[in-house]
């Protein structure tokens, strides 16, 4: 079975704080990795993809992906009010076809 | 036309009734996805389809029926639901490229079984 582990949170942080949210996975031979972004009452919206190991930057998000320790992070700079939704983290992998798998999601708090 | 058209937006549906669930991508993906979200839980996976063929089915009971008639539409059918199933119905697409292997999400349908 696999599975994707994220604390639910809620995380509160301040208005111009660094968000950290975390992600682990429990398959080795997962391929791709997303974080999304989900407003309540809202689909997820794509904001982070991460497929190598390392950091990847995009305006104030970078992803981290560490697939020894089958672990992924996003990272949210300068964190505004506006940031505040739920947080999923997905893994993608070939089954007979390519499918993702969402964690339970992290739900984000920042305070003005 | 970079996004997924999901309609109708809100249902509301007796155990007796037959409705369905309709969506439409115009970005040339080969695959497409449904998910049931539950409030305050994550997407779960329903059906894959992948070049217009059902590629994986994860368990769903058979009162949803997934459709594909092309490329570009995908359908559910519901039938003899129960109040259980009242959720909110997600579709998706992706190229099914691992390089391009986001899924685009449409806004959902909510549903609502009496």
């Amino acid at each position: 079975q696999k599975e994707v582990e994220q604390n639910s949170g809620p995380l509160s942080v301040p208005e111009g704080a660094i968000a950290s949210l975390n992600c682990t996975y429990s398959d080795r031979g997962s391929q791709s990795f997303f974080w999304y972004r989900q407003y309540s009452g809202k689909s997820p919206e794509l904001i982070m993809s991460i497929y190598s190991n390392g950091d990847k930057e995009d305006g104030r998000f970078t992803a981290q992906l560490n697939k020894a320790s089958q672990y992924v992070s996003l990272l949210i700079r300068d964190s505004q009010p506006s940031d505040s939704a739920t947080y999923l983290c997905a893994v993608g992998w070939m089954d007979s076809s390519y499918k993702l798998i969402f964690g339970s999601g992290t739900r984000l708090l920042v305070r003005p | 036309d970079t996004e997924v058209t999901q309609t109708p937006k809100h249902l509301v549906m007796g155990m007796t009734n037959k409705k369905s669930l309709k969506c439409e991508q115009h970005m040339g993906h080969r695959a497409m996805y449904w998910y049931k979200q539950k409030a305050k839980k994550p997407p779960e996976l329903m059906f894959v389809y992948s070049y217009e063929k059902l590629s994986i089915n994860e368990s769903v009971p058979s009162r949803f029926s997934p459709e594909c008639p092309n490329s570009s539409l995908l359908n559910l059918h519901l039938h003899a639901l129960q109040p259980e199933d009242s959720a909110l119905y997600l579709c998706a697409s992706s190229q099914e490229n691992r390089e391009l292997a986001a899924l685009l999400f449409g806004e959902g349908s909510r549903l609502t079984v009496l």
